[in-house]
């Protein structure tokens, strides 16, 4: 059926240290990946997303690696900080319109 | 600019009643997705709506239902209500019905059904 996992529900780093999120996703047609930070209280922010004619692209202190072969995605956030606690989800575009299809999350603890 | 906006923020009912939730997208955005986010779990696609016409559903009963307006506003409908349509209900809006397309999430509705 349709799904995309996260192999870790929970995360705890140490603030400054780098933290890495994955995902695994079932369908191999899909061509866009979004990763979603949403914090309590508030829907889903956009952090960086990655086509499939890509294995890489880097934003500001967070970075996307796509691995179509295994069908995993993961986010990795450098020198993480308190602000970046929050629930993290992996979403992917179906080939359907529109339609998203995200993950259960993971919840990332930053601990000073 | 304002972002997507989504109204009421807070809505409590009782079983077997309807409900209306309101949706803004961003000024240039025509189309508008609905999702159903449960405590725990990511959100489930409901509909998604592109100049007016309905371009996707997602796997929810007849009960829910929406539609856009000409100004690319959008509500949702929600007729005979469960328990288990409590939840937190978002709206994303995004350039075209294109998936490609980077959606943008309002914060949400918060239905509780008592």
């Amino acid at each position: 059926g349709e799904s995309v996992g996260l192999h870790l529900p929970t995360l705890s780093v140490q603030e400054g240290d780098n933290s890495i999120i994955n995902c695994a996703y079932s369908n191999s047609a899909s061509d866009y990946f979004i990763w979603y930070k949403q914090e309590s209280g508030k829907g889903p922010q956009f952090i960086i997303d990655i086509r499939s004619n890509m294995d890489k692209r880097q934003g500001q202190r967070v970075t996307v690696l796509l691995n179509k072969t295994v069908k995993h995605l993961s986010l990795q956030i450098a020198a993480t900080q308190p602000g970046d606690s929050a629930v993290y989800f992996c979403a992917e575009n179906s080939n359907q319109g529109g339609k998203l299809i995200f993950g259960q999350g993971t919840e990332l603890s930053v601990k000073p | 600019d304002a972002g997507v906006t989504q109204s009421p923020t807070h809505l409590i009912k009782t079983r077997g009643q309807q409900v209306t939730l309101r949706c803004s997208p961003i000024s240039g955005h025509k189309s508008v997705s609905w999702y159903q986010q449960v405590l725990g779990q990511g959100p489930q696609f409901i509909f998604q709506y592109y100049e007016k016409e309905e371009r996707g559903r997602g796997n929810f009963p007849d009960r829910f239902s929406a539609r856009q307006f000409p100004n690319y506003s959008s509500e949702l409908n929600v007729n005979a209500l469960l328990l288990g349509d409590s939840a937190l209900y978002l709206c994303a809006s995004s350039l075209t019905y294109l998936g490609n397309n980077e959606q943008f999430f309002g914060p949400g509705t918060r239905l509780t059904v008592l």
